[in-house]
């Protein structure tokens, strides 16, 4: 079955340095998210992606994420200058379509830990 | 206000028995859809099932089915015939389509620990 895939798995990175945070979403699929959960709360949502564009993003997406596809497969979540507060699982999610009944399918998450 | 309320931070159930976990939403877009996702202690999001707002049957997936009470605005996740394998945290998620979101709002989860 096909399946979202994320890397890196853990990534640990001084505060202030940038990080860039990999996903390759399903093939044929066009939607794509990321969301982060801080350890122990609720899975919160960053920002959506279709067309090549941000469509949606939270409050939580601030100027220092950003987002890129950079070719056919890659779908990758960019934080310029890392805070302790941005360690959390980030978790990269795709749908087929925009349409409410269609599920959106997550990766396994990368959990980045700031120091 | 919370638009996706789990009041269950913990469940515990025998292996073989059934389990019911409650989510509660509250939205005033009539189209919408709710999802259930199981989080392993490995941390992966795994989707288990889908009810759309204006679907008229309950949602069934293998043991999973939804009970969907739309007036009292409930769709609780109904395990039948617990595993061990089901020991997880389970989150009830929210779409809601026709205000133009294409996020899913996530509850704060549930624990549910099957035992032997």
């Amino acid at each position: 079955e096909p399946e979202v895939t994320q890397t890196p798995s853990h990534q640990v990175t001084q505060m202030g340095q940038e990080v860039i945070l990999r996903c390759v979403p399903i093939s044929n699929h066009l939607y794509f998210y990321w969301y982060r959960q801080i350890l122990g709360q609720k899975v919160e949502f960053l920002v959506s992606f279709y067309n090549n564009e941000i469509s949606e993003k939270s409050e939580i997406f601030d100027d220092q994420f950003s987002v890129e596809r950079p070719d056919g497969s890659n779908f990758t979540l960019k934080i310029r200058s890392t805070k302790l507060e941005d360690s959390a699982m980030y978790f990269c999610a795709s749908s087929g379509t925009g349409m409410g009944n269609q599920p959106q399918h997550f990766g396994d998450g990368t959990r980045l830990s700031i120091l | 206000a919370q638009k996706i309320t789990q009041t269950q931070p913990g469940m515990f159930v025998q292996e073989k028995e059934a389990v019911t976990l409650d989510c509660t939403y509250d939205t005033s877009d009539p189209s919408y859809g709710l999802f259930w996702y199981k989080q392993p202690s490995s941390g992966e999001m795994i989707f288990l099932i889908y009810q759309g707002s204006y679907d008229q049957q309950n949602a069934t997936e293998g043991r999973y089915s939804l009970n969907f009470q739309k007036a009292r605005k409930s769709a609780n996740l109904v395990i039948s015939a617990s595993q061990l394998g089901d020991s997880a945290m389970y989150f009830c998620a929210m779409r809601e389509v026709t205000s133009g979101y294409s996020t899913l709002t996530f509850g704060k989860g549930t624990m549910l620990l099957v035992s032997p």
